[in-house]
């Protein structure tokens, strides 16, 4: 079964602390994605990658860094956390440069930034 | 700016009333439009790619819908199961990006 995998389930960090965030896939997928989940807001795209070492900014990129070392493995990067980077973040991947459908989610990070 | 929105924001049903949840969205040149189901806790899962207007996919008892303007999602005799937030995104031309919706909170009473 295709599975994305994302190291933490909640995390608590303090402000100015730098915070990594895994996400592994199995399914030998190009693509790759992170978005953040917060209430009233929606989905919104932090970062992408479509290929090892290959990284594009989403919609709301600030704060934040990505690294692609492996094509299974996609990182999200909190340099100094802080109070407003408290969400959800969903990380998600497909098979297609193109097309993006069929992305399949990780279950994600509640990170908490106190 | 492609635009995706959905209504209502949340929705209650008794188990075996039909309804639909709607997605307007404004995009330059529709690449394909996208539902999800998420439940709470998890991940979205993908349920349909739609790609132009009178395309139609059914599963279970879902039945997505397109038309140049919007897309609904029917459902039909639902079942407590059913209870989900159903996520629509779309893909503009040109665009490897997907922009989402806010989601619709579907809630089913037994």
């Amino acid at each position: 079964d295709v599975k994305v995998t994302q190291s933490s389930r909640y995390l608590v960090k303090r402000t100015g602390e730098k915070v990594f965030l895994e996400c592994v896939q199995d399914m030998d997928h190009e693509n790759m994605f992170w978005y953040r989940q917060d209430p009233g807001l929606g989905l919104r795209l932090i970062y992408f990658s479509y290929d090892v070492k290959m990284k594009e900014k989403g919609d709301i990129p600030e704060g934040y860094s990505v690294s692609r070392e492996k094509k299974e493995r996609f990182s999200l990067i909190l340099e100094s956390a802080s109070t407003n980077q408290t969400s959800m973040y969903l990380c998600a991947s497909s098979g297609y440069r193109v097309h993006n459908e069929k992305l399949f989610f990780g279950s994600g990070t509640q990170l908490s930034v106190l | 700016e492609d635009q995706v929105t959905q209504s209502p924001e949340a929705l209650r049903l008794q188990e075996g009333e039909s309804s639909s949840l709607n997605c307007s969205y404004t995009v330059s040149g529709l690449r394909g439009l996208f539902w999800y189901r998420q439940d709470p806790g998890k991940g979205p899962e993908f349920l349909f790619t739609l790609y132009s207007a009178g395309e139609e996919k059914e599963k279970e008892r879902l039945k997505a819908t397109l038309t140049k303007k919007e897309s609904f999602l029917h459902i039909t005799a639902p079942k407590p199961e059913d209870s989900a937030t159903y996520l629509c995104a779309v893909q503009a031309g040109g665009s490897e990006k997907l922009v989402f919706g806010k989601g619709t909170k579907l809630t089913v009473n037994p």
